[in-house]
């Protein structure tokens, strides 16, 4: 357990619809990071909150939204769903500059959209 | 435009023989690189990292190289473990502020390590 849990684990949608991801960072952590991971892709980026503040944007979607709350848990909002959003996404925390640069992920949310 | 690559997208080694991971990177705009391992059904997990001002660090049987000139760098490991079998991902983390950088990774597609008993 890494202390990132991400819900749900899986989840499967139709196209058109709109779900939401939610992760809970590791106790103390205050930054949270969301990536995409497609077939065959690396991990993309797509947005980072620090305390409640959004702090840095990649390549997220205008369909995609997300949002970090006071208790500093995050959700990642996804609509209008389209077959190529099937992937897996992860969520990660960190302190804002941990010593070795890098950061805690959860296990995914495998998204599958039909 | 792909900032981290990693050009094998698959390594098969022996068991007890060095495993040797690659990865490039396109700029010097990065102030910190990492691996990351991932086995199936789990997120990646931190594995070593290495300051840009540095050119080896070592962790057990895990040594990273980073040649700045090349813009390269490697992933030893020594011996290789059959339980070392995963995806390992490349990161790199640009310099705060660059671009409006906030500590973001940049990570590269990933290498498929299997090793064979």
């Amino acid at each position: 357990d890494s202390g990132v849990t991400q819900t749900p684990k899986h989840l499967i949608t139709a196209t058109g619809q709109r779900v939401t991801l939610r992760c809970s960072p590791r106790s103390g952590d205050l930054s949270v990071y969301w990536y995409q991971q497609s077939l065959d892709q690396g991990l993309q980026f797509l947005i980072q909150y620090y305390n409640g503040e959004e702090r840095a944007k990649g390549n997220i979607l205008e369909r995609f939204s997300a949002q970090q709350f006071p208790d500093l848990h995050s959700e990642l909002n996804l609509s209008s769903l389209e077959l190529g959003d099937s992937a897996l996404y992860f969520c990660a925390s960190s302190a804002l500059q941990g010593e070795n640069g890098g950061y805690t992920f959860g296990s995914g949310t495998r998204l599958t959209v039909v | 435009d792909q900032q981290v690559k990693q050009n094998s997208p698959s390594l098969s080694v022996q068991e007890g023989r060095i495993s040797i991971l690659n990865c490039d990177y396109t700029n010097s705009m990065f102030d910190y690189f990492l691996w990351y391992k991932k086995y199936p059904a789990e997120g990646p997990t931190f594995l070593i990292s290495i300051s840009s001002i540095k050119d080896k660090n070592e962790d057990g049987r895990f040594t990273v190289f980073l040649n700045k000139s090349a813009k390269h760098l490697s992933l030893h490991i020594v011996p290789s473990q059959p339980g070392d079998s995963a995806v390992y991902f490349c990161a790199a983390r640009p310099r705060l502020g660059f671009r409006g950088s906030q500590g973001n990774l940049i990570f590269g597609k990933g290498t498929k390590l299997s090793v064979k008993p």
